[in-house]
C-alpha cells in the first residue's frame, strides 16, 4: 500500500484567514479519516469520510472526499489561534478493516 | 471514561537498558494499536491487536521490540535492549475496530542516551 500524500507540509496564516490542507492518493481509498494534533499533544480524531463526493462540516471546518475517492481536503474558515496544530489524514492503506496509515501532516501556524 | 491511559509519560534510559511502555485502552474497544512518532518518519504503525490477538506486527522495527496484550484492558510494548535511535514518542490508540476513529493516549516520550 502507498501512504497518502499531504500538502502543504507547513502553512502560516494570519488569524482570520482561511486554510486548506489536501490529501492525495494514487489509489482509490475505502475511507479517510482526519486528525488534529496540538503541539506537544496527541492526535485527536476529527471525522471519517466514506462516500464518494461526501462533504461534512464541523463549525468552521469543512471536510471533502473526492468523487473518485482518491483525494480529500480539510478547509478551515477564518482561522483562530486555537486552530494551531498539525492536521493528519489517514487511511486503511490495505483497505477495509485494516489499521490506519497516517500522512505526514500539515502544520498550521496562526499569527494573531 | 478516562480515555486511553499510557504510562510513563516520559522515560529517559541508557542505551542497552530494557524499556517497558504500558497502555490501558478504552473499555469495550476491541482494537489496540501502537504507533511511534518522530520528526523524520511521522506516525508509524508498530503493531495492531484485535480482541487481544496480535494481527499485524509488520511495523515492529526489529526483534528488540515486542508487544503483548494479556487481556482486554492492558498492553505493553517492550524494547530490549534500547538504542538511541529508538528515541521517539510512542502512542497507544484504541478503537471499536480498525475501521472506526481511533482514540489516542497522551503518549510516552522515550529518550535513550
Amino acid at each position: 500500500g502507498q501512504q497518502v500524500m499531504q500538502i502543504p507540509q507547513y502553512q502560516h496564516v494570519q488569524e482570520g484567514e482561511d486554510f486548506t490542507t489536501y490529501c492525495n492518493s494514487s489509489t482509490t481509498l475505502s475511507n479517510i479519516q482526519w486528525y488534529k494534533q496540538r503541539p506537544g499533544g496527541h492526535p485527536v480524531f476529527l471525522i471519517q469520510l466514506v462516500k464518494s463526493g461526501e462533504v461534512k462540516k464541523q463549525k468552521r471546518l469543512t471536510f471533502q472526499f473526492g468523487e473518485a475517492k482518491k483525494n480529500s481536503s480539510l478547509h478551515i474558515t477564518a482561522t483562530q489561534t486555537t486552530d494551531v496544530g498539525t492536521y493528519f489524514c489517514a487511511d486503511p492503506v490495505r483497505g477495509g478493516n485494516t489499521p490506519l496509515v497516517f500522512g505526514k501532516g500539515t502544520r498550521l501556524s496562526v499569527i494573531a | 471514561d478516562a480515555g486511553v491511559i499510557q504510562s510513563p509519560r516520559h522515560e529517559v534510559t541508557e542505551m542497552g537498558q530494557e524499556v517497558t511502555l504500558r497502555c490501558k485502552p478504552i473499555s469495550g474497544h476491541n482494537s489496540l494499536f501502537w504507533y511511534r512518532q518522530t520528526m523524520m518518519r511521522g506516525l508509524e504503525l508498530l503493531i495492531y491487536f484485535n480482541n487481544n490477538v496480535p494481527i499485524d506486527d509488520s511495523g515492529m522495527p526489529e526483534d528488540r521490540f515486542s508487544a503483548k496484550m494479556p487481556n482486554a484492558s492492558f498492553s505493553t510494548l517492550k524494547i530490549q535492549p534500547s538504542e538511541p535511535r529508538d528515541s521517539a514518542v510512542y502512542f497507544c490508540a484504541s478503537s471499536l475496530s480498525a475501521n472506526y476513529g481511533y482514540t489516542f493516549g497522551s503518549g510516552t516520550r522515550l529518550t535513550v542516551v
